[in-house]
């Protein structure tokens, strides 16, 4: 019954290559948000959905793409990662204005 | 844009010793959220404050809301090893995101 899934939880590559990040929730929320936490543990918006539509996309590479097939879901795909995408991503849901619901993370390693 | 500024960054207190820590922003703030992320864990909703000067406790813990809705703090009385974590605020203004504070990383010893 868990609220926000993401998977994978550990993800480990060579600069390069191209991964994705699934995230799906069934709290019915018709918001779902991307943050990016680096290794000082500063959590960073990068974007936003509503109901399958872009709200927010803050300064991030054109190499991350996000994708929202519907308003459950949004799965982040990035492209020729660098050793710098290396962080934990969080995918998380809410209502507006409501408190935000955070998935467990994925460890994303960069070598 | 907007920012919110947390402080201390790091905390040691002994186990029984008070926490504070403090958030501040230049705007004023429609909310306030408190957020609790364990080691190796995923950000928790702790609390919302919305009122001016508004004041919410959860057992130890004390939340309040400055009254130009500009600041706010949490407070752990008599801190226990299970308080460990990093505790986040986030706030923001009318149609954006959560904008969150870098957090203040609490440790305490036994």
């Amino acid at each position: 019954d868990t609220a926000v899934s993401q998977t994978p939880k550990y993800l480990v590559t060579q600069m390069g290559n191209d991964k994705s990040i699934k995230c799906e929730q069934n709290l019915g929320h018709d918001t779902m948000y991307w943050y990016k936490q680096d290794s000082k543990k500063f959590l960073k918006i990068m974007f936003s959905y509503n109901n399958k539509e872009l709200i927010i996309n803050e300064t991030v590479p054109n190499r991350f793409s996000p994708k929202s097939p519907d308003k459950a879901h949004l799965n982040l795909h990035i492209n020729s990662l660098e050793l710098g995408d290396s962080a934990v991503y969080f995918c998380a849901s809410n209502d507006p204005q409501g408190p935000l619901h955070f998935g467990n993370g994925t460890r994303l390693t960069v070598t | 844009g907007q920012q919110v500024m947390q402080i201390p960054q790091y905390q040691h207190v002994q186990e029984g010793e008070d926490f504070t820590t403090y958030c501040n922003s230049s705007t004023t703030l429609s909310n306030i959220q408190w957020y609790k992320q364990r080691p190796g864990g995923h950000p928790v909703f702790l609390i919302q404050l919305v009122k001016s000067g508004e004041v919410k406790k959860q057992k130890r813990l004390t939340f309040q809301f400055g009254e130009a809705k500009k600041n706010s703090s949490l407070h752990i009385t008599a801190t226990q090893t299970t308080d460990v974590g990093t505790y986040f605020c986030a706030a923001n203004q009318a149609g954006t995101a959560l904008i969150f504070g870098k957090g203040t990383t609490l440790s305490v010893s036994s």
